[in-house]
Formats: structure tokens, C-alpha cells, sequence
């Protein structure tokens, strides 16, 4: 079964420092990748998505997405941390014809 | 502005107690989804619909009803033979994949809390 792995649960980087966060996904064929954030309380806003073509893909708030087949990875990076970043980020993947299908998340701190 | 209405933000139920959860969309999509969120587990899917008067279970879909009798509406009913309500439901709705905009939109949630 299609499955998606966050590696970390937990990151803290300090504001102004680059991040990255880990995806990796279990699929035969290349799935529809997607990677989402929710603030605490809230609904989840999609980031960015990829889908075909470029596999560097840019999103909203200065986050972008790199996808590599050869590591079935979907790594989501920033060049600067703002405080404003403090929130869970879920990679999710949808193959084929099917629902999302959720990591498990990774909640991410933002210290000064 | 379109969009995914969920509501009540926040709901008390008594155990023993069937509770339904509301979720409207004005996107025109065809799929629309429920998913409970506990903390550390992620998402994860209890029912989905791609069509009006069609749903599919999900993943956790023991002690959940829904229907999709008009395709702006997808409620979810808890009831008492869910062992653990206690969450946070999210509702979402996609185009077709036939589309190429499989992405969801998520509504802003409902957490529930039995007492």
C-alpha cells in the first residue's frame, strides 16, 4: 500500500537559518506530491504541489520542493526561517485515482 | 469567496450520544473527504465520496456514517459505537483527478470532545 514517511517529528532551527524538511513516499508509479501546513486550530493550507515537469517546484511563502524519483523523496526547503513558520507540515501523496494519503507530520519551532 | 464551511469549531458530546458534523462547500468539486486528526498520527481517512449518493470507507471508518445526498454537503455522524470520538475532523473536497487539480481544500476543522 501507498504509504508516506516524515522522518521527523520535531524540528527547531533558528529564525533566519535555512530549513529542510524530509518526505519520503511508497509508490510504484510517481504520485501526485503535495505538501501542506496547519497552524494549531486550523484547517490545513496547501504550500505547494508537483505534479509533472520541474522537479524543483515553488510555492507560497517562499517555500519550494524538490522531487527525486531515484530517492522516492519530496524534500521541502527554505532559505530563511521567519517566526511566522512555526507550525506542522504534512507531506501527502495521492496515487492515482485514490485520496490523500497523509504523513504523519512534522511540527516545526521557530526560536529566536 | 468559495470555499469549505465546517461546522460547529467545537462540539461536546456526552458519551452514548450520536453527534453529525456539518460540511458545506461551494467549490464545485465532486470528492469530498473526512478525516480525523489525533495528535502525532497525522491524517487519517474515515469516508470519502467522489460522486453524489456514492461513499467509500476509508481507513477508520468503524463507528462513522455519512451520506452525499447533494454534492455541496458531505456530513459525518459519530455515534456512540465509536470507541474514541475525541479528535479533531477535518473536511475537505478535490476536482477530479481527470481535472489534473487533485489537490484538497480543507475546511478549518471541528474538534469534538466527549464529556
Amino acid at each position: 500500500a501507498q504509504s508516506v514517511t516524515q522522518p521527523d517529528i520535531h524540528i527547531t532551527v533558528s529564525e533566519g537559518a535555512s530549513l529542510e524538511l524530509r518526505c519520503n513516499y511508497s509508490y510504484g508509479a510517481t504520485p501526485y506530491l503535495f505538501w501542506y501546513v496547519q497552524s494549531p486550530g486550523q484547517g490545513l493550507q496547501l504550500l505547494l504541489k508537483y505534479f509533472s515537469g520541474d522537479t524543483l517546484v515553488q510555492g507560497i511563502k517562499g517555500f519550494e520542493a524538490e522531487f527525486k524519483r531515484s530517492q522516492s523523496s519530496f524534500n521541502l526547503r527554505k532559505p530563511s526561517v521567519h517566526w511566522s513558520d512555526a507550525a506542522e507540515y504534512f507531506c501527502a501523496v495521492v496515487p492515482g485515482n485514490t485520496p490523500l494519503v497523509f504523513g504523519k507530520g512534522t511540527r516545526l519551532s521557530v526560536i529566536a | 469567496d468559495g470555499g469549505i464551511t465546517q461546522s460547529p469549531k467545537y462540539l461536546f458530546r456526552k458519551e452514548g450520544q450520536n453527534v453529525t458534523l456539518s460540511c458545506e462547500q461551494n467549490l464545485n468539486h465532486d470528492a469530498m473527504y473526512w478525516y480525523r486528526q489525533d495528535p502525532g498520527q497525522g491524517l487519517r481517512l474515515i469516508y470519502y465520496s467522489q460522486i453524489v449518493n456514492d461513499f467509500q470507507k476509508g481507513d477508520i471508518a468503524e463507528g462513522y456514517s455519512v451520506s452525499r445526498e447533494k454534492k455541496e454537503s458531505f456530513p459525518l455522524t459519530v455515534t456512540s459505537a465509536q470507541k474514541n470520538p475525541t479528535a479533531f475532523y477535518l473536511c475537505a473536497s478535490s476536482a477530479p483527478v481527470a481535472g489534473l487539480k487533485p489537490e484538497a481544500f480543507f475546511g478549518q476543522g471541528t474538534r469534538l470532545t466527549v464529556v
